[in-house]
């Protein structure tokens, strides 16, 4: 079963990078895509980005200047850095496995293990 | 970017009553490429739906999907009291590629 684990501070002044990792158990980081998700408080998701295991990366244009997702396929993680936060990057921030692939029905690509999320707060 | 927008905001049902949650998004969306999610309060998202009607593993069947073009369905046959919490749909497209609705919460009358 695979599982993971986000890891980083739950409190960053506005302006500095935060930062994040994700550590996956129970597999391998191989042939995977490892997404980036938040939630607001009280609000919706938004998807934040992928990394693929051989580090091509895919960012949500709104975020994409401020927006760094990098691998690290020895440790079986995958690491987030926002920078120039404000409050508005206040959410929860979860890690999730990206499926995408394609069998005889055609491709198919949706968010197949997530982990428990981490609270970020943007704040001085 | 594709928008979905799901109806209604809010669901009230009593256990054992039927629901029925729509997904509409802005612009045609493959049928593959439609996904529905059920989050409880606390904790991340869980993986109901893909490929707009398949159940993902260990999902019970009396979760479905249906739908094709601009409008998707995700159906409670017979509710449970855990069932009533909120959902997502989701959908992979052009920029930004991923995009979820804004969420249904079904909440026990």
């Amino acid at each position: 079963q695979v599982q993971l684990h986000e890891s980083g501070p739950g409190l960053v002044k506005p302006s500095e990078t935060l930062s994040l990792t994700c550590t996956v158990s129970g597999g391998s980081l191989g042939t995977y895509f490892w997404s980036w998700i938040r939630q607001p408080p009280g609000k919706g998701l938004e998807w934040v980005g992928y990394i693929y295991y051989n580090g091509n990366t895919n960012y949500n244009p709104s975020l994409k200047s401020r927006l760094t997702i990098s691998v690290d396929t020895p440790k079986n993680q995958f690491s987030l850095k926002l920078n120039s936060v404000t409050a508005a990057d206040t959410a929860v921030y979860y890690c999730a496995r990206l499926r995408d692939y394609s069998d005889s029905s055609g491709r198919y690509s949706y968010f197949d293990y997530w982990g428990q999320g981490t609270l970020v707060t943007a704040s001085s | 970017e594709i928008v979905l927008t799901q109806s209604p905001g809010t669901l009230s049902l009593s256990p054992g009553e039927r629901a029925t949650l729509s997904c509409r998004a802005s612009q045609s969306v493959s049928s593959n490429y439609l996904a529905w999610y059920q989050q409880k309060p606390g904790q991340a998202p869980r993986l109901l739906i893909y490929g707009a009607s398949n159940r993902a593993t260990g999902i019970p069947d009396r979760f479905s999907g249906s739908g094709s073009g601009t409008d998707f369905t995700l159906t409670i046959s017979r509710l449970e009291p855990e069932d009533f919490v909120v959902y997502y749909c989701q959908q992979y497209g052009s920029s930004p590629p991923y995009t979820f609705g804004q969420g249904t919460k079904l909440e026990i009358k």
